[in-house]
């Protein structure tokens, strides 16, 4: 049971070059998310998704792009990419909302990025 | 807006020294208030939710407990593996998404 998988482990870009980062999870869960971590700043939410089809804006959105046309994958894309967005990019899942109790997030290893 | 902060940034303890991370936290409507751990190069771990005030949950050398503005992570007589970076993290009442604390990097020399 591999959990929430991500690929690539490492990128080196160039300012204004694209990519895109594949988040895949075997777990069957509703929720994913991506969040970048950043020294001093802890990680903070780019974009989620409630479901296959679904997507959401988090609190630092601007310059990045993201799919969900499975609910296995949820894919996170660099249109033009600027030496802001160097970070440590982490994907994470959890199971959909239940009566009750909070659900916990399963994270992947993370992706480091870096623009040059 | 929902908001947490941790401290301290980092602490540095002698093997067997316990001790005490705060998380301080404002949110309206906690759903449940979350700890992980991060080891360098790995994704956050889970270790505990907290729902209400007052709770505490163990494990091992750790005791996570929740009033109505911060938590605890106590730590009794660390070990070197104990070394990690320690988030924490809170979810509003009817909100999809976690906020997280900026860590506290936590190194226990033997």
């Amino acid at each position: 049971n591999a959990g929430v998988t991500q690929t690539p482990k490492f990128r080196v870009l160039k300012t204004g070059q694209s990519m895109t980062l594949l988040c895949a999870q075997d777990m069957n869960h509703e929720y994913m998310y991506w969040y970048r971590q950043d020294p001093g700043m802890g990680l903070r939410l780019i974009h989620y998704s409630v479901g296959e089809g679904t997507t959401a804006k988090g609190e630092v959105p601007d310059g990045y792009n993201v799919s969900r046309l499975k609910k296995q994958n949820f894919l996170l894309g660099l249109e033009s990419a600027a030496p802001s967005q160097t970070s440590v990019y982490f994907c994470a899942s959890r199971e959909g909302q239940t009566s009750g109790g909070a659900n916990v997030l399963t994270f992947g290893a993370g992706s480091r990025l870096t623009v040059l | 807006e929902d908001q947490v902060t941790q401290s301290p940034e980092a602490l540095r303890l002698q093997e067997g020294e316990s001790s005490s991370l705060n998380c301080s936290y404002t949110v309206s409507g906690l759903r449940g208030l979350f700890w992980y751990r991060q080891d360098p190069g790995k994704g956050p771990e889970f270790l505990f939710t907290l729902y209400s005030a007052g709770e505490e949950k163990e494990k091992e050398r750790l005791k996570a407990t929740l009033t109505k503005k911060e938590s605890f992570l106590h730590i009794t007589a660390p070990k070197p593996e104990d070394s990690a970076t320690y988030l924490c993290a809170v979810q509003r009442q009817g909100a999809q998404k976690l906020v997280f604390g900026q860590g506290t990097r936590l190194t226990i020399n033997p």
